[in-house]
């Protein structure tokens, strides 16, 4: 079975600082990877997502990941933090050969990032 | 482009009571996926459905239940609430059906709780 794991359930940085935030799954198959970042009183919104194509996957508002098939790790970092990346992120992942529908997302318990000025 | 609207926003209801969640999905989206999210749990895949049929369903009771009209937009219903079914109830949809080429795009979601 699939299991996805968040290590740190918040995470604090100083604006300007390197945000990492780690992930690590469990799939017996290759996986679909993603990124979710869900602000106070919102959904989730994609950041990005890995498809099996470039191990380096860029995303939106400046944050990247990197697959890791040795590590079984798809940690997302943004070199500089900013005040509005304050909010929680979630890794979640989708096995390659389940037929690749939507509905089969099996996420993390997320991680809350706090930015210090 | 209107996003994905999640109606009621918040909703209290008392035990043994039933209740209906309504997402209506991007124009153009025929695939809306639900998700339940807790604190304790976390987020978990409730359904999805695909042009009216549920492709997918994740390992909730039979009390859950949903449906998907002609238009696309879809409703969960709970029936005989229980004070865990307190959470928020999270609508997503998207273009298509494969993950790996389509974003799902996520409402607000509906903040239910059960007395």
């Amino acid at each position: 079975a699939q299991s996805v794991t968040q290590l740190g359930s918040h995470v604090s940085v100083s604006e300007g600082a390197l945000v990492l935030l780690r992930c690590n799954y469990s799939s017996s198959v290759p996986p679909y990877l993603f990124w979710y970042v869900q602000y106070p009183n919102q959904g989730l919104q994609l950041l990005l997502k890995y498809t099996s194509a470039a191990t380096l996957v860029k995303g939106i508002n400046g944050f990247e990941a990197e697959f890791k098939k040795s590590e079984t790790s798809f940690h997302l970092t943004k070199p500089s933090a900013h005040m509005s990346d304050a909010a929680e992120y979630f890794c979640a992942v989708s096995p390659m050969n389940y037929g690749g529908s939507q509905g089969n997302l099996i996420f993390g318990k997320g991680t809350k990032l706090s930015v210090k000025p | 482009k209107a996003g994905v609207t999640q109606t009621p926003r918040y909703l209290i209801k008392t035990r043994g009571q039933q209740v209906t969640l309504s997402c209506s999905p991007i124009s153009g989206h025929r695939s809306v996926s639900w998700y339940q999210q807790t604190p304790g749990q976390g987020l978990q895949f409730l359904f999805e459905y695909f042009s009216e049929t549920q492709r997918n369903k994740g390992n909730f009771p039979g009390r859950f239940s949903g449906r998907q009209f002609s238009n696309s937009r879809s409703e969960m219903n709970v029936s005989t609430l229980e004070l865990g079914d307190s959470a928020l109830y999270l609508c997503a949809s998207s273009l298509g059906e494969l993950i790996a080429k389509n974003i799902q795009y996520f409402g607000a979601g509906t903040r239910l709780s059960v007395l």
